[in-house]
C-alpha cells in the first residue's frame, strides 16, 4: 500500500516569497491533516479537510496560510508571505475513519 | 484544552539498557494517547497506543500503560537497540478534539 506522498521533500525561500507544498494522501482516506512541526517542538495541527471540507482551520494563520482540497483527493498548502518563523517542517496526514494517522516525510521549509 | 508534557531529551543509552520516557496529560475526561516515533529521515509512525485507563500498548518491545490516577503514560523498554534511535512523541486525543503532540524526545543507542 503507498503511503502519504508530500512534495517538495526541501524547500528554501527568502522572506516575503511564496511557497507551495503538495500531498498525495493514502487512497480511500477521506481525512487529511497539515501539520507544522517548528524546531525542538511537536507538530501543531494547522488545518483538517474531511473530504473537501474543512473540519479544523482553528491554528492556521489565515492571513498568510491557505489550504485547499477542491476534489477531496490531494491537497496543496500554500504561504503567502512567507516569514523567517514559518521555517519547520510540514507534515501531511491521512486517516480513515477510525483516526489512526498516517505521516508523510514531510517538507522541510527554510525561509531566510 | 488538552495538553502533553513529555521528558525532554536527548536521551543517549547504550544498547541493552532501560529506557523510559516520561509522558503526563491534561484533558477533560479520559483521552485516548499515544506515542509516535520518528526515524531520521522518516515520517512519524504510531508506535502504540491505549484508549482507556488500565490499557497497555506495546508494540517492538516497547509498552506503555494509560495510569488515569498520575495522568501518565510512560514509554518503556527492557532492552533498547541501535536501531531505535529516533525521535519519540507522547500524543494525547480527547473525544473530537484535535490531537496534540508533546515536543519530542530525542533516543541516542550506541552499539
Amino acid at each position: 500500500e503507498a503511503g502519504v506522498a508530500q512534495s517538495p521533500r526541501y524547500k528554501i525561500i527568502e522572506k516575503r516569497q511564496s511557497v507551495a507544498f503538495w500531498c498525495n494522501p493514502i487512497s480511500g482516506h477521506a481525512t487529511l491533516y497539515w501539520y507544522q512541526q517548528i524546531l525542538g517542538q511537536g507538530p501543531k495541527l494547522l488545518i483538517q479537510f474531511q473530504n473537501n471540507g474543512v473540519v479544523d482551520d482553528s491554528q492556521l494563520p489565515k492571513d498568510r496560510f491557505s489550504a485547499e482540497r477542491l476534489k477531496g483527493v490531494d491537497s496543496t498548502l500554500k504561504i503567502q508571505p512567507a516569514k523567517l518563523e514559518d521555517s519547520a517542517v510540514y507534515l501531511c496526514a491521512s486517516s480513515l475513519a477510525d483516526r489512526k494517522l498516517f505521516f508523510g516525510s514531510g517538507t522541510q521549509l527554510s525561509v531566510l | 484544552g488538552n495538553s502533553v508534557t513529555q521528558m525532554e531529551g536527548p536521551v543517549t543509552l547504550s544498547e541493552e539498557a532501560f529506557l523510559t520516557i516520561n509522558c503526563t496529560y491534561t484533558a477533560t475526561g479520559y483521552p485516548s494517547l499515544f506515542w509516535y516515533v520518528q526515524y531520521p529521515g522518516e515520517g512519524l509512525q504510531l508506535l502504540l497506543k491505549a484508549t482507556k485507563a488500565d490499557d497497555k500498548g506495546s508494540n517492538k518491545g516497547f509498552e506503555a500503560t494509560y495510569r488515569k490516577e498520575t495522568t501518565s503514560f510512560h514509554l518503556e523498554k527492557g532492552s533498547v537497540q541501535v536501531s531505535d534511535s529516533a525521535v519519540y512523541f507522547c500524543a494525547g486525543q480527547g473525544g473530537s478534539e484535535k490531537l496534540v503532540f508533546g515536543k519530542g524526545t530525542k533516543l541516542t543507542v550506541n552499539p
